[in-house]
């Protein structure tokens, strides 16, 4: 069973430039999280998605970070524009069901540089 | 606002140690709890997920258990080896919320 993959692995960009996270959840996944993760912190949940909406955003910076899960499946992280407070480890992570009822599996992450 | 806290933040230990890792939650009303293990420059690997009606989960050399009342779980590992070497994060589900909320972990080295 292949894993979550996600795109690019490494991302070095300038302050106030955007960048976008791709992400490919387990077949049949039906929810999706984006999570960021500060060096010497744990992942802190940014958004959830069930299918292609919306559960949790509560957490996500919507003046500059924006995401969608286009038919339920894929999923896009974009930051518009990114500030030095953003270099982190981007995870995507997905599960079958909600409610944590179910273990969910990460990707390998996508490390982002702002300078 | 749920908080977890993992102890130590750093243990190093020779090969072959039984050792134990603990964390805890500022508030108790916690239902799901998952033991992960990070590599360095890797993603998150789920080792055990103890769910609500259970107190401890095992696989292999690893013991994992969940004490409600008090708001804590152990992360056993036995005869431990120079693979072991991650870092262990704890994250646990609150009562209505949908958030996997996280600990810093600590950071495994055993030396062979």
């Amino acid at each position: 069973e292949a894993g979550v993959a996600q795109s690019p692995r490494y991302k070095i960009i300038e302050k106030r430039q955007s960048v976008a996270f791709w992400c490919n959840p387990i077949s049949g996944h039906a929810t999706l999280y984006w999570y960021q993760q500060i060096l010497g912190q744990g992942p802190k949940l940014l958004i959830q998605f069930q299918n292609n909406g919306v559960v949790d955003d509560s957490q996500l910076p919507k003046d500059r970070f924006s995401a969608e899960r286009l038919k339920g499946v894929d999923s896009t992280l974009k930051i518009q524009p990114a500030k030095l407070e953003d270099s982190a480890v981007y995870l995507c992570a997905s599960s079958l069901v909600m409610y944590g009822a179910d273990t969910q599996y990460f990707g390998p992450g996508t490390r982002l540089t702002v300078l | 606002k749920q908080e977890v806290t993992q102890i130590p933040a750093a243990l190093s230990v020779p090969e072959g140690e039984n050792l134990v890792l603990n964390c805890s939650f500022t508030d108790s009303a916690i239902y799901n709890l998952q033991w992960f293990r990070q590599d360095p420059g890797k993603g998150l690997t789920s080792l055990l997920l103890i769910q609500s009606s259970q107190r401890e989960q095992t696989s292999g050399r690893l013991n994992a258990s969940l004490d409600k009342s008090s708001g804590r779980s152990t992360l056993y590992i036995a005869a431990s080896q120079p693979g072991d070497s991650a870092t262990y994060l704890c994250a646990g589900f609150q009562g209505g919320s949908e958030k996997l909320v996280f600990g810093k972990g600590t950071k495994l080295t055993v030396n062979p």
